[in-house]
């Protein structure tokens, strides 16, 4: 699977939208890009995934740049519950497993 | 809600002792995975089920730790003489078959601390 890197942590102020950054530059072409979190305490939660083509659903809009080299995992109106630790992952589809790294912590801040 | 549930949510136990944690994937999920998490770190990968098959098992799969999945629906996975450096959150995740294989939804987790 190929690396992710993404900054450590960023502040959001609450009601506005959450832009989170990811590069993954050594993506090969059958690899898709994932986006989960984890909220404190809790097991991590699938939020979108995209191959090369921008996505949207109700929790957040996935938007993969035309080289596909980096993309930004978007919460449109971020709230207090969105406070989690959001991790970028590159794998191809299947059962495989899933290769966390150490994600963003996105704190949202009223 | 029937999401995937973990049994127990926390566990403390003595250096030495065994322990075994079950996991109830979603119902129609045939996939079912075992990650463990520390503090500060992502979750990492140990073993993956196909139904009742056990299909892939990470390094850090020692031979302390065995995983089963009997009749292809709950899990459990146990640790032999427990030791400090397993103290972690130990996470079960399932996933669907043909459709959406690739949507991985995680229970709560069980928390085990090792004396």
């Amino acid at each position: 699977d190929a690396k992710t890197t993404q900054p450590t942590s960023m502040d959001c102020a609450e009601g506005r939208a959450a832009n989170l950054p990811c590069n993954h530059s050594t993506i090969s072409g059958n690899e898709y890009v994932y986006w989960y979190r984890q909220i404190h305490s809790q097991g991590p939660q699938y939020i979108i995934h995209g191959l090369k083509n921008n996505e949207t659903n109700e929790m957040a809009s996935l938007i993969i740049t035309e080289d596909r080299k980096s993309s930004t995992l978007i919460l449109p109106h971020a709230t207090l519950r969105d406070t989690a630790v959001y991790y970028c992952i590159v794998r191809t589809g299947g059962y495989q497993k899933v290769t966390f790294g150490t994600g963003t912590k996105l704190q949202v801040i009223p | 809600d029937t999401g995937v549930s973990q049994d127990p949510r926390h566990k403390i136990t003595k250096r030495g002792q065994n322990v075994t944690f079950r996991c109830d994937p979603i119902s129609e999920h045939n996939r079912l995975y075992w990650y463990r998490q520390t503090l500060g770190q992502g979750p990492e990968f140990l073993t993956y089920f196909q139904n009742e098959a056990q299909l892939e098992k990470s390094r850090l799969l020692s031979d302390r730790f065995s995983a089963e999945r009997p009749k292809g629906s709950f899990s459990t996975l146990e640790i032999q003489r427990t030791e400090q450096g397993d103290s972690a959150m130990y996470l079960c995740a399932s996933s669907p078959g043909a459709v959406r294989i690739y949507e991985q939804y995680f229970g709560p987790g069980t928390r085990l601390t090792v004396t």
